[in-house]
């Protein structure tokens, strides 16, 4: 069965750092892309990121590059997103999501239960 | 980069047929995919490609495309079907960025 496992929830102040967690298990990890989205407080979708695990490769939405990092460790097959300054805009829940491997369809099949990510001071 | 556009809200009759759709210009080129969330719940894939459903969903859902517009299509729709719907795709830039539409509220009277 293909899970997607995220860490629990964290709450920080403004300027603190976080790095939070992905874990797949039940496929391919190194095989399937993994995407990062976020939902603020009553609000909709959004993509931050894209991270192959086989290579590392990454890519950023125009609109959340160099404000957050995606990174990958394959030999616990987990992806990482990670801040070194939040502010209280970053206030959400994070999701990750696998790209499906249809050749000719885009699609996120599986998805993580979501963190929580209050910053509050 | 590229956007896409729902309708905010949109309600249906017990039994009804209801059509979301989205609109945008990478729709073009990239087919849409779908998602249901429910609230409190994460985002649950129901469309994606041509017309295709996940195993599990339940066949009254369909997925429809024209030129800049992707619909879904809820065929007697089901009180458990009220929920958030989202369209997502990938930029129409060739990257490999994708975006998601800014969701509508299905609401089943």
């Amino acid at each position: 069965e293909v899970q997607l496992l995220q860490s629990g929830a964290e709450v920080k102040k403004p300027g603190e750092s976080l790095k939070i967690s992905c874990q797949g298990s039940g496929y391919s990890f190194n095989n399937y892309w993994i995407a990062w989205v976020r939902q603020m407080p009553g609000k909709g979708l959004e993509w931050l990121g894209i991270i192959y695990p086989g290579d590392s490769d990454t890519r950023y939405s125009p609109s959340f590059e160099g404000q957050v990092t995606i990174s990958v460790d394959k030999s616990v097959s987990t992806t990482y997103l990670q801040w070194s300054s939040l502010t209280a805009s970053d206030t959400a829940v994070y999701y990750c999501a696998r790209r499906g491997d249809h050749s000719a369809y885009e699609y996120f099949d599986y998805w993580g239960q979501g963190t929580l990510v209050p910053v509050s001071s | 980069s590229s956007e896409l556009t729902q309708d905010p809200g949109v309600s249906v009759a017990l039994g009804q047929t209801v059509r979301i759709t989205c609109q945008g210009d990478s729709l073009r080129i990239y087919y849409a995919s779908w998602y249901q969330q429910k609230s409190g719940q994460t985002p649950l894939l129901v469309i994606y490609g041509k017309n295709n459903r996940p195993s599990g969903i339940p066949d009254r859902f369909s997925g429809s495309n024209s030129e800049n517009t992707a619909s879904l299509t809820i065929t007697g729709a089901q009180a458990e079907d009220e929920a958030d719907y989202y369209c997502s795709s990938r930029d129409g830039s060739n990257n490999l960025i994708w975006v998601f539409g800014g969701g509508t509220k299905l609401t089943v009277l």
